[in-house]
Formats: structure tokens, sequence, C-alpha cells
């Protein structure tokens, strides 16, 4: 079956960039997703990557896809405080006739100012 | 409503009892999802819906979990005589159906805080 994996936690400085990491098992993986989760909150979707693309940049987000190794990753330039969330690597595949939406643990994200 | 709404936002409960968790998703969203987030796990999938149906339960972790939505909208996930393992933020979604290939956003609610004490 789909199996998302990530470390869990990461910590880094303010102003410093961060890189959340991500392994899939999929390879027939549609669609890959950085969802972030703030305290308190549910989650919001932050970007997504379509399985023939190896990068995709939106300011200061950058995704890398390794379809090969099946590992996907998200970069934060310019680290803030207000970036201190949990981060859900997703991935979709198409089960049984239907989107089939499948997280990884999530990674939290430490900022220290 | 605008977004996925999620009732109660926080629910204590005995052990032994049985709890019902209410979602609201967004309008004409076909698809709906249930998920726990237990400390440290991530994110576990229930049940998926499409319109009334489950095509999905393969997430359900006992017998004692079972979910049901009606009119294509509102869903409840009912979980019968909580144990203290069933302590968890239960997170449900809701998406588009679209054709296949296409990409599509789920939408999450607030969760449900559930502690069995």
């Amino acid at each position: 079956g789909e199996d998302v994996e990530q470390s869990l936690f990461l910590s880094v400085r303010e102003g410093d960039s961060s890189v959340i990491n991500c392994t899939y098992t999929d390879s027939s993986s549609t669609y890959l997703y950085w969802y972030k989760q703030e305290p308190g909150a549910g989650l919001q979707l932050l970007t997504y990557i379509f399985s023939n693309m190896d990068m995709k940049q939106d300011q200061r987000l950058t995704v890398l896809l390794n379809k090969k190794d099946k590992h996907l990753s998200l970069r934060i330039a310019d680290t803030q405080t207000g970036d201190s969330a949990i981060y859900f690597c997703a991935e979709s595949n198409w089960s049984g006739g239907y989107q089939k939406v499948t997280f990884g643990t999530g990674t939290k994200l430490q900022v220290i100012p | 409503g605008a977004g996925v709404s999620q009732s109660p936002s926080n629910k204590v409960t005995e052990k032994g009892k049985d709890v019902e968790l209410r979602c609201d998703p967004i309008s004409g969203h076909t698809a709906l999802y249930w998920y726990r987030q237990s400390l440290g796990q991530g994110l576990e999938f229930l049940i998926y819906f499409q319109g009334n149906s489950a095509p999905d339960k393969s997430g359900l972790p006992s017998d004692r979990f079972s979910a049901e939505r009606t009119g294509g909208s509102v869903s409840t996930l009912t979980i019968q005589r909580t144990q203290q393992e069933d302590s968890a933020v239960y997170l449900c979604a809701s998406s588009l159906v679209i054709p296949r290939g296409r990409y599509t956003e789920a939408f999450f609610g607030q969760g449900t805080r559930l502690t069995v004490v």
C-alpha cells in the first residue's frame, strides 16, 4: 500500500533556509502536496506539484521532486518565526475509482529567533 | 459556511461511552474524508465517502468505529464503547470529485479533539 515518511522534527534559526524531506512508495502518484498545520488549526494546502515536474517555486517555497528516488522536499527560504508549524507531505493516486490522498507523519518545524 | 465545519471542537468522554463527531463539508464537495491525528503519529486515514457511499472503509481501526453520510453532505463518525487509545484529534476534509489525473485540493476542518478518561 501507499506509505509516506518524514522526519519528525526540524529546528532552524530565523533567516536560515529550512529543508523538509519526504519519501513515498507509490510510483503511480499523480500529485504530491505540502500541507501546513499551525497549532490548534486544521491543515492548509501550501503547495503541490504534478508528478511529471521536477521543481516548482512559489515565492519563498521551492518544491523538488525526484521521481526516480520517490523523494520530495520543501525548501523555505528566509525562514520566519511564523513558519513554525507541522508540515505534512501527501501523495494522491487513483485507487478503486477514486482519488486517495495519503499523508506522512508530519515534520514539526521550530524556528528559533 | 465557507469552510469545513466540525463539531464539537473538544469532547471529553468516559471510557466505555459512545461518541458522535460531526462534519459539515463545503457545499458541493462530493468527496469527504475522515482522518485521525494522534500525538507523534501523523495523519491516519479512516474512511472516504463519495456522495453517500463509502467505497473505502479500510482505515477504520475496529468495528467500534462507524461513519455515515446523509444527503451527500453532513457526515457523522461514531465511536462505540470508547477506549483510552481512541483519544486523538479527528479531522474531516472535503474536496470536489474531478476527472482522473486532475488536481484537487482537500480542505480540512479544525478537527475534534477527543479525550477518553
